[in-house]
């Protein structure tokens, strides 16, 4: 029961560096999401994708990019790293019957 | 003001107390709501989804008043594995976006 599955789970970024997350989901969800979880901040949406094809801007967009690669897959870019994208990220998937998200473990993201 | 607004806690409570623990939106046309729960470190996990008319699991008891526009958690019999961070969870209608509150901390003391 693989879930939603995201990599990589820690990462240490120099300023001005670029990575990308990588999110996979095996629930043959249509939605996907992206969130970013700070202290006293709570989780806040980055990105989302309601079907394959189409993603749209979260709350907080500014910095990053994404890409629905296909119906599994959903990715966060982050072209060019800054102190203030250091977070804990997660992936998510929606059940469409019952509107869970079914999120995965999370990517601990710090940049110096 | 926050779309989704939480008490963030920390609530310390003895096992086996009943414990409350409300949530504020903003959106008038929030149609969905849910609790999750959040263990330390971990992801969150759905713990409830919150009907019009309220419902019921086991222990725990999710109410909706959209005139006031809150939603509240209630565990009754807490135990030590209720500790944990409660995140409330509101939806728009025909929207994909799912709003977090910051959450609420609980501790079940022995």
């Amino acid at each position: 029961n693989a879930g939603v599955t995201q990599t990589p789970k820690f990462q240490v970024l120099k300023t001005g560096q670029s990575m990308t997350l990588q999110c996979a989901q095996d629930m043959n969800h249509n939605s996907m999401y992206w969130y970013r979880q700070d202290p006293g901040m709570g989780l806040r949406l980055i990105y989302y994708s309601a079907s394959e094809g189409t993603t749209d801007k979260g709350e907080v967009p500014n910095g990053y990019n994404v890409s629905r690669l296909n119906k599994r897959e959903f990715s966060l870019r982050l072209e060019s790293a800054a102190p203030s994208q250091t977070s804990v990220y997660f992936c998510a998937s929606r059940e469409a019957n019952t509107g869970e998200l079914f999120f995965g473990e999370g990517s601990r993201l710090t940049v110096l | 003001r926050k779309e989704v607004e939480q008490d963030p806690g920390p609530f310390n409570v003895p096992e086996g107390a009943t414990v409350a623990f409300n949530c504020t939106y903003s959106n008038s046309a929030s149609q969905s709501f849910f609790w999750y729960r959040q263990d330390c470190r971990k992801e969150p996990k759905l713990l409830m989804s919150v009907y019009s008319s309220g419902n019921e699991d086991g222990r725990f008891t999710a109410q909706l008043n959209r005139a006031s526009q809150y939603i509240s958690l209630l565990i009754r019999d807490s135990k030590l594995s209720d500790s944990a961070t409660y995140l409330c969870v509101v939806s728009g209608s025909g929207t994909y976006k799912y709003i977090f509150g910051t959450g609420t901390r609980l501790k079940v003391l022995a």
